[in-house]
């Protein structure tokens, strides 16, 4: 069975522009999460998606957003780029709730 | 706020040793427990999930969870070079069904 895929592995953006990052779980699989990690501030959650529905939200600005499809696949956008926002993004699919979650190999995002 | 607390180390250990790795989380209702291991520049790898009490063993590694304590640790038996990685705990808290909490990792070496 396949991993989790996510996609472009590195971007280079500059500060404002706005950025779209793609994630397919493990097949069978409905949940996704996204989570930043980051040297100072080691992984964070993000949000996580169920069945196309937004089931939860960590603590970070409007400015990330994301949604799934029907398919279960995954996209997380962040506008408005800041320096800050440079970071490795990891999404991750599980089969049931509070159950293992499966990480893909990530997007690594720099911001100049 | 949830936490979940690890030694960050480094933690040392000589080829064959035991290394033990230990976590502690804050919120009483946590259901669910993790051991991701991650390599430099790779993503996090899931090893061991634990749910119940006690202990449970899986090749080298062994989980071992006390709820009372709010204390979670890994047992890796016989070390090799190639277990010299990163340790993350993770922990989904009592609400929010697939939010990963995790720890800042510890840092280990084994030495041939």
């Amino acid at each position: 069975k396949a991993g989790v895929t996510q996609t472009p592995r590195y971007l280079i953006k500059t500060r404002g522009q706005q950025v779209t990052l793609s994630c397919s779980p493990i097949s069978g699989h409905r949940s996704v999460s996204w989570y930043q990690q980051t040297p100072g501030q080691g992984l964070q959650f993000l949000f996580e998606y169920f069945s196309e529905t937004q089931r939860n939200k960590g603590n970070f600005p409007g400015r990330f957003s994301g949604r799934q499809f029907s398919n279960s696949r995954s996209e997380m956008n962040v506008s408005t780029l800041e320096l800050g926002d440079s970071a490795l993004y990891l999404c991750a699919s599980s089969l049931e709730d509070r159950g293992e979650q499966y990480f893909g190999p990530g997007t690594r995002l720099t911001v100049t | 706020q949830k936490e979940v607390e690890q030694n960050s180390g480094p933690l040392s250990v000589p080829e064959g040793a035991i290394a033990s790795l230990n976590c502690t989380y804050s919120d009483r209702g946590s259901q669910s427990f993790f051991w991701y291991r991650q390599y430099s520049g790779k993503s996090p790898e899931l090893i061991m999930f634990i749910y119940s009490n006690g202990d449970k063993e899986d090749g080298r590694f062994t989980a071992q969870l006390n709820k009372a304590s709010q204390y979670v640790s890994l047992l890796i038996r016989d070390s090799q070079p190639s277990d010299s990685a990163t340790y993350l705990c993770a922990v989904i808290g009592g609400t929010g069904a697939n939010n990963l909490f995790f720890g800042t990792g510890t840092r280990l070496t084994v030495i041939p």
